[in-house]
């Protein structure tokens, strides 16, 4: 039962466009959200997070937008660089599980190209 | 600044064989994880330690131990390897207990790439 989706396996992107990926999660109690980048032979490095108290964070090009009602989040690169070429995982975590465990996706690689 | 580092980083066993991957924060952080990560698959959570002293269960804990030496140091332990636990194993920490820190994002170490033959 896969509970946080990644649906696209793979998003390729011009340098200086909108990269936007996509997570869905079936998990109602699931109330904070995050998103990390990993590059190959390196551990994931933590990107934005978001709770469920908002629909959107902004951290400088990165934009994490939540819609609970459709249990859906996406993350948005704005401007796609090439250095953003990376596999993007989003994870969850639920409060009410008393411990932060985090589910996380199967991932979504990245291609900004020149 | 380390922050979370794994060893080893590869290592190749032959099934039956046991063998104990290490990790070590330097961050002071209360909790700490170990992770598998499969073709295909996201981050499964195997083992956790939400303080010094406590270990728990995550998704997959079958065919593994592990031991919270201390408050930097968390390892894992697979006591007779087998072909199903090649996967390259990721360690995190965060200070994420419960309360105001429960939204703290966890911190990976590069990962240990092990095959079992």
């Amino acid at each position: 039962d896969q509970q946080v989706k990644q649906n696209s396996p793979s998003l390729s992107v011009q340098e200086g466009r909108i990269s936007i990926l996509n997570c869905d999660y079936t998990n109602s109690m699931f109330d904070y959200f995050l998103w990390y980048k990993k590059y190959p032979a390196e551990g994931p490095t933590f990107l934005i997070s978001i709770s469920s108290i908002k629909d959107k964070n902004e951290d400088g090009r990165f934009t994490v937008f939540l819609n609970k009602s459709a249990k859906h989040l996406s993350l948005h690169i704005v401007p796609s660089q090439p250095g953003d070429s990376a596999v993007y995982f989003c994870a969850a975590s639920a409060r009410g599980t008393g411990f932060q465990k985090l589910v996380f996706g199967t991932g979504t690689r990245l291609l900004v190209s020149p | 600044n380390a922050g979370v580092t794994q060893t080893p980083k590869f290592q190749v066993l032959k099934t039956g064989q046991s063998m104990t991957l290490q990790c070590a924060q330097d961050m002071n952080h209360n909790s700490m994880y170990w992770y598998r990560q499969d073709p295909g698959m996201g981050l499964r959570l195997i083992y956790y330690s939400a303080s010094e002293g406590t270990t728990d269960k995550g998704e997959v804990p079958n065919g593994y131990n592990v031991s919270r030496l201390n408050k930097r140091e968390f390892s894992l332990r697979l006591e007779s390897a087998a072909p199903s636990q090649t996967s390259v194993y990721f360690c995190a920490s965060s200070e994420a207990l419960s309360g105001r820190a429960f939204n703290q994002p966890q911190h990976f170490g590069d990962g240990t790439r092990l095959s079992i033959l």
